[in-house]
């Protein structure tokens, strides 16, 4: 069965970077682009992204270039959301989903706090 | 910037039925934006409900449906239930992008 695991929480000061990873499993992980989603506390889901799972090739939305980096390693069908410069405006869920937004991770907690 | 509309709140009796829509602050909704339906509770991961206008996701019960009404995409529960009561969110895909409607919070009561 598709899966798709994520890291967990992490806890971070400004201006710090963080990894966030989403493993994947029951499917072949290069068939499917894989999207990374954000939920700031108590709001709605922002699409923040996605990256070809083929080519490496990453597509940032409005609102998430410069900071945000989509990466890869194929070999462990994962893919990472890294985050640098952190801000307390990064607080929020990251969710990793496949393709279509089919399946989701767990989610993972970003907080970014002195 | 096109936005994706939902209601923000809807409310529903138990047993009844509840269509929720998801629309453009511009032009019309069809199949070609492969509106997909999410449920979400507190704290949990969003479940996908409905994929590509009326694909239901595995498990899902038939209670839940997708389709095209006018110019929207609408998500239909029928026979609604007390578990049924979550954060709605449908999204939409255009060209290289997906963007997400603002949610809808249903009430069972």
């Amino acid at each position: 069965q598709v899966q798709l695991v994520q890291s967990g929480s992490e806890l971070k000061k400004p201006g710090a970077s963080v990894k966030v990873s989403c493993k994947a499993s029951g499917y072949t992980f290069t068939s499917y682009a894989m999207n990374w989603v954000r939920q700031a506390p108590g709001q709605g889901l922002e699409w923040m992204g996605w990256i070809n799972t083929n080519t490496g090739n990453p597509t940032y939305a409005q609102g998430f270039t410069g900071r945000f980096v989509f990466s890869l390693d194929t070999s462990v069908s994962t893919a990472y959301l890294q985050i640098s410069s952190l801000k307390a405006e990064d607080t929020a869920v990251y969710y990793c989903a496949k393709g279509s937004h089919d399946y989701w991770g767990q989610g993972t907690l970003v907080t970014v706090s002195s | 910037q096109t936005v994706v509309t939902q209601e923000p709140s809807f409310s529903v009796s138990p047993g009844g039925t509840v269509t929720l829509t998801c629309g453009l602050s511009s032009g019309s909704v069809s199949t070609s934006y492969y509106p997909s339906w999410y449920q979400q509770t507190p704290g949990q991961a969003p479940r996908t409900l409905i994929y590509s206008t009326n694909t239901r996701s595995s498990g899902v019960p038939d209670r839940f449906s997708g389709s095209i009404l006018g110019n929207k995409a609408a998500l239909t529960i029928t026979g609604a239930q007390a578990d049924d009561e979550s954060d709605y969110y449908c999204v939409l895909y255009m060209g290289s992008n997906w963007v997400f409607g603002g949610g809808t919070k249903l009430t069972v009561l």
